[in-house]
């Protein structure tokens, strides 16, 4: 059960747009349409932003988007604004009951 | 609303035990799968063990396996995870999650976690 593997960073400046990255293997990401992303500020719990690849749940800004190619996930924020800064972090699932989340990015805005 | 109370967390030197509780309320407890996620200091979050609806099916991550063991009270709208044998590595705050249940032929599981309590820290120390 090896982490996924993300950038240790991303940022940009306002308004921009940004992607991070979230690789892992066939018997995870590659094998199964069930990727999370968390994001988490600083003292809090997570919170889910995208969940099976793509969809959104209630109440989460549509400036957040997944998608997935082979093994690779990626969560795109578009129109960054200054709340959005935090650590990202995907989750897959991994079969027979058992869960790999990736590394962590912190997302900083310029 | 939903609602997940972590409790329990306190500090316990190394072979020791606790117990960890997570209160649920505002939702149908018994229809969902729970599970527990780990954050050690400053570093990122890991899966520690997940528990179906029913209670049917428990699943521990290998970091865990033969020391932890998660259970559940439907009537009571609580989970718990017995952690024995501790070890310094086990520190952390640890999170109760909820999660739909989807079930195949062989087992049932979660495909992600919606809603997630404050935590509750267990530090690991002599």
């Amino acid at each position: 059960q090896s982490a996924l593997t993300q950038p240790a960073s991303v940022s940009g400046s306002p308004g921009q747009s940004i992607t991070i990255s979230c690789t892992g293997a066939s018997s995870d990401v590659g094998g199964y349409n069930y990727v999370s992303w968390y994001q988490q500020h600083p003292g809090k719990a997570p919170k889910l932003m995208i969940y099976d690849v793509s969809e959104r749940p209630s109440g989460v800004s549509n400036r957040f988007s997944g998608s997935k190619s082979g093994n690779t996930a990626s969560l795109t924020l578009s129109g960054l604004q200054a709340e959005d800064e935090a650590d990202y972090y995907c989750c897959s699932y991994a079969g027979s009951g058992t869960y790999v989340f990736g590394t962590g990015t912190k997302v900083t805005v310029l | 609303e939903v609602q997940l109370v972590d409790s329990g967390g306190g500090l316990v030197k190394p072979g020791g035990s606790l117990r960890l509780s997570c209160a649920a309320s505002g939702f149908t407890f018994s229809s969902y799968s729970m599970n527990w996620v780990r954050q050690a200091p400053g570093k990122g979050l890991e899966w520690v063990s997940s528990i179906s609806s029913s209670g049917s099916y428990m699943y521990p991550a290998d970091s865990v396996r033969g020391r932890f063991t998660i259970s559940r009270d439907n009537a009571k709208n609580s989970l718990y995870l017995q952690m024995n044998s501790l070890r310094a590595e086990d520190t952390a705050v640890y999170y109760c999650a909820r999660g739909p249940t989807l079930c195949s032929t062989t087992t049932c599981y979660t495909p992600y976690f919606d809603y997630w309590g404050q935590g509750t820290l267990v530090t690991v120390s002599s």
